[in-house]
């Protein structure tokens, strides 16, 4: 399989609920991203990982909580989240280095999350 | 306000038309991205752009960067069904730092 690989594509959660979103990418990149993309608004860029290392949080309410084990794996958790939450949470990855700060990012099809 | 403004943000056209959508920002880009989303799909690189004036071409897409590296445009030509999608474009700002800012997009529907 190659590409970046998000499940489930669809998931319809409670508010009481927990749950975890996952990104697996098989282009040997060393760095991942969650973007949040809400309808008539700008991809809002949550959380990047680099060489398996959290470089930015972008103010992100702490019942999303990222973790990311490897290099080719990439997981949101979502506690008791909340109905304006309810959005398109998209997994990118791209190859950076000093030299190459404009890197493409590679996406995923990403999850389509309803909170009830 | 957004950083990065796309305009406009709802185009429908019939088949065989010309378009061009447009990115505008007050800030200066170090370099600019344009990208296709399809429904149910995540978006997609169409090209980067870097030095001010640039044009690249891609099949029947233009696209041009300012000189003052500030604004882009997407021009399409006899625009197709397979042309619908979300057109995001996302720019790496020079005041921040070359953090990468994405616009909320241009929704082109194509109809046969």
């Amino acid at each position: 399989e190659t590409g970046v690989t998000q499940t489930p594509r669809h998931l319809v959660m409670g508010m009481t609920n927990k749950k975890s979103l996952k990104c697996e990418q098989h282009l040997g990149h060393n760095a991942m991203y969650w973007y949040k993309q809400s309808a008539k608004k700008p991809l809002e860029l949550m959380f990047v990982y680099s060489l398996e290392e959290r470089v930015e949080n972008n103010s992100v309410p702490s019942r999303f909580s990222p973790e990311c084990p490897n290099s080719s794996h990439l997981f949101l958790h979502l506690h008791t989240l909340q109905p304006e939450d309810s959005a398109l949470y998209l997994c990118a990855s791209s190859q950076v280095s000093a030299s190459s700060y404009n890197s493409p990012l590679h996406f995923g099809n990403g999850t389509r999350l309803t909170v009830t | 306000t957004q950083l990065l403004e796309q305009s406009p943000q709802f185009l429908s056209i019939q088949e065989g038309e010309n378009l061009t959508v447009y990115c505008n920002s007050s800030s200066v880009f170090s370099s600019l991205q344009w990208y296709r989303q399809e429904p149910g799909e995540g978006p997609v690189l169409l090209v980067t752009v870097v030095t001010g004036g640039e044009v690249k071409k891609l099949k029947r897409l233009t696209f041009q960067f300012g000189d003052a590296r500030k604004d882009s445009s997407l021009h399409i030509t006899a625009a197709q069904p397979g042309d619908t999608g979300l057109y995001l474009c996302a720019g790496h700002m020079v005041e921040y730092g070359n953090k990468l800012v994405f616009g909320a997009g241009t929704i082109l529907r194509v109809k046969s």
